[in-house]
């Protein structure tokens, strides 16, 4: 089965400096992978997903990802962080083969600071 | 209103009782998730349904029961009603065709129900 590892539970970035927020899978094959972020008191929005083609992933509101299947990672970037990018963000992975569903990790709190 | 959306957005309960939490999506599509949310546990699966009258227990599903007799809705219960589904609930919905996974797709979430049982 399927699974997610997002190794820091909080990060703290100064507003304009760049970001990175690690995700590190485990499955056979290639997955499916996304990025969600989480405002308080929201749902999910879908950021960006890969799952074949063009290793280096763009998404809404100026993220990007790359997929590194040597190293089983899907790191979410972005160059320049803007308050409002204060969020939970959550990596998930989903099996190409029987049933697909979405595994998620446990999610990354970003902080922003002035 | 388009989209997907959950009810009630906050519930408190008392433990025993029974519990239903609405989904109801608008584009008809065919899959559909419950998930919980607990701190240190990100998002867990309890039950999914691929199409009307097709569900499927997820990673959760323990004093969970759910049911999809329209395409539109699917109704998460909790029968009894235990501390430990203290929670914040999402349902979300994703769409498929011949050949092409959910996955393809993604998934829209509802903003969440959150439940208290005390």
């Amino acid at each position: 089965a399927q699974s997610v590892t997002q190794p820091d539970i909080h990060i703290t970035v100064s507003e304009g400096a760049s970001l990175e927020l690690r995700c590190n899978y485990s499955y056979g094959a290639t997955p499916y992978l996304f990025w969600y972020v989480q405002s308080p008191g929201q749902g999910l929005q879908l950021l960006l997903k890969y799952f074949s083609g063009d290793t280096l992933v763009q998404g809404i509101k100026g993220f990007e990802a790359e997929f590194k299947r040597s190293q089983s990672s899907f790191n979410l970037r972005k160059p320049s962080v803007h308050w409002s990018d204060a969020a939970e963000y959550f990596c998930a992975v989903g099996a190409n083969t029987g049933f697909q569903k979405l595994v998620f990790g446990t999610g990354t709190r970003l902080l922003v600071s002035p | 209103d388009a989209g997907i959306t959950q009810s009630p957005r906050y519930k408190i309960t008392e433990t025993g009782r029974q519990v239903t939490l609405m989904c109801h999506q608008t584009w008809s599509h065919s899959y559909m998730f419950w998930y919980r949310q607990d701190l240190g546990h990100g998002l867990r699966l309890i039950y999914y349904s691929a199409a009307a009258d097709i569900t499927d227990k997820g990673e959760v599903p323990d004093g969970y029961v759910v049911s999809r007799s329209k395409t539109e809705n699917f109704p998460l219960t909790l029968e009894s009603a235990t501390r430990s589904q203290t929670s914040v609930y999402f349902c979300a919905s994703s769409e498929s065709s011949r050949g092409m996974s959910p996955l393809n797709y993604g998934y829209t979430f509802g903003s969440g129900t959150r439940l208290t049982v005390v």
